[in-house]
């Protein structure tokens, strides 16, 4: 059953950068069959995008976070990872990985992390 | 960028009768190969979401028949035919075009029981 796990800070001081790791257990990161994605929750409020990777290291961003975002993957760690420059408190949030699938015919989030909150604070 | 606006924002049902949540898009989400990539996912109570619809209309492995979904082009709606206790939570739709990748949700519908 495949699992996946963020880690990192809780928290992070205003405009400083915002980084986080996603662990895949129970498969391989380097299937050729999915994308993987990062998603935030900011408290009380809906689901964001920040952004998605394929193992081949191809991104595809948000554009609303574009110039802020980076993600990246280590396939030697069956991880990847977020990080998210010039923080502010606009950016304290839950933050979730998850997995792209084929899901009919095309790619929809089917396994979610459990979430980390990031709070940003001085 | 489409924006994906849900209403009502709560709703409040009694188990056994039906709820209904509807979702429009600032767009059409009909996409130039003939399929439409609308999904509804719910977040229980302290878990992570979790895909109930994909395409508009079908199921995802596991959910129960009572979700149903419909609607085209910028209307779409998810219809629980008789609410259960289990059914609590946040309903979210979601646009999603892959090439390239955009996804976006709505605000969120909480349901809850009365």
């Amino acid at each position: 059953q495949l699992q996946l796990q963020e880690s990192g800070p809780g928290l992070v001081k205003p405009s400083e950068t915002l980084s986080l790791t996603c662990t895949v257990s129970g498969g391989s990161i380097s299937s050729s069959s999915y994308y993987w994605g990062w998603i935030r929750q900011p408290p009380g409020k809906g689901l964001e995008w920040i952004g998605s990777i394929y193992y081949s290291g191809s991104t595809y961003y948000n554009p609303s976070l574009k110039s802020r975002v980076t993600i990246s993957v280590d396939t030697s760690k069956n991880q990847f990872s977020l990080k998210l420059s010039s923080v502010t408190a606009a950016d304290t949030a839950v933050y979730y990985c998850a997995r792209l699938v084929v899901i009919g015919s095309s790619y929809a989030f089917d396994i979610w992390g459990q979430g980390t909150m990031v709070t940003v604070s001085s | 960028d489409i924006v994906m606006t849900q209403t009502p924002l709560s709703l409040s049902v009694t188990p056994g009768q039906p709820a209904s949540i509807s979702c429009k898009s600032s767009q059409s989400l009909l996409h130039s190969d003939g399929k439409t990539y609308l999904y509804w996912y719910l977040q229980k109570p302290g878990q992570s979401p979790q895909l109930l619809i994909y395409e508009v209309s079908s199921r995802f492995s596991g959910v129960p028949d009572r979700f149903s979904g419909s609607g085209s082009g910028t209307d779409f709606t998810l219809k629980i035919s008789r609410v259960e206790a289990e059914d609590v939570g946040v309903y979210y739709c979601m646009q999603g075009i892959h090439l390239p990748p955009a996804y976006t949700f709505g605000q969120g519908t909480k349901l809850e029981i009365k």
